[in-house]
């Protein structure tokens, strides 16, 4: 089965600061996907990135998708409290090419 | 805004009451999706129609009953819900994965 742990959990910084979420698992992925999802929203597809070692950059967010895909991480330079949110990571991948979503991390930036 | 629309937005029923969640694109998008989400919780993929044709059907319970009028069109009808069923349901749409997400129904049953 193939899982993706995402981590911190929950993260609640004040305005300005930058953070780090990371999205890993032990299996490889042809392609991983980020979301945001607000309050009363559905999710809202960020980046996909499909090369291991890709890096993309969204305003003052950079994603990057690690070597052997296996991993990835989302880097937030500055933080706003519209950055607040769920952010998801999900992979694809495996016989049935199935998106696999990550645990999911719970960001608040306080003003 | 959001380009897959779902509606009711919220939606309260009884146990015994039957009921239809509805989604609509019009991206051409062959692929679509409903998935379940508790709250902070990652969406749980429960269908998966490709062509209106169901491909997936992730062990659902037989109470959700999806269907696939058209390629722009997917319901999922309810019956005999359990309180442990009050959920968002998701619809989404794809060329080959979920792209678009809808903004969810939000499903309480008493």
């Amino acid at each position: 089965t193939q899982l993706l742990e995402q981590s911190p959990q929950f993260l609640s910084i004040q305005e300005g600061e930058n953070l780090t979420v990371y999205c890993n698992s032990s299996s490889v992925f042809s392609s991983l996907q980020w979301y945001r999802q607000e309050p009363g929203e559905g999710p809202v597809l960020l980046v996909t990135v499909v090369t291991g070692g890709e890096v993309k950059k969204l305003k003052r967010l950079t994603f990057q998708f690690g070597d052997a895909r296996k991993d990835s991480s989302l880097h937030i330079t500055a933080a706003q409290p519209g950055d607040t949110g769920l952010y998801l990571c999900a992979g694809t991948g495996g016989a049935t090419n199935k998106l696999i979503f990550g645990t999911g991390t719970l960001l608040a930036v306080q003003p | 805004d959001t380009e897959v629309t779902q509606t009711p937005k919220h939606l309260v029923m009884g146990m015994t009451n039957k009921k239809s969640l509805k989604c609509e694109q019009h991206m051409g998008h062959r692929a679509m999706y409903w998935y379940k989400q508790k709250a902070k919780k990652p969406p749980e993929l429960m269908f998966v129609y490709s062509y209106e044709k169901l491909s997936i059907n992730e062990s659902v319970p037989s109470r959700f009953s999806p269907e696939c009028p058209n390629s722009s069109l997917l319901n999922l009808h309810l019956h005999a819900l359990q309180p442990e069923d009050s959920a968002l349901y998701l619809c989404a749409s794809g060329h080959q994965q979920p792209q678009h997400f809808g903004d969810g129904t939000r499903l309480s049953i008493l």
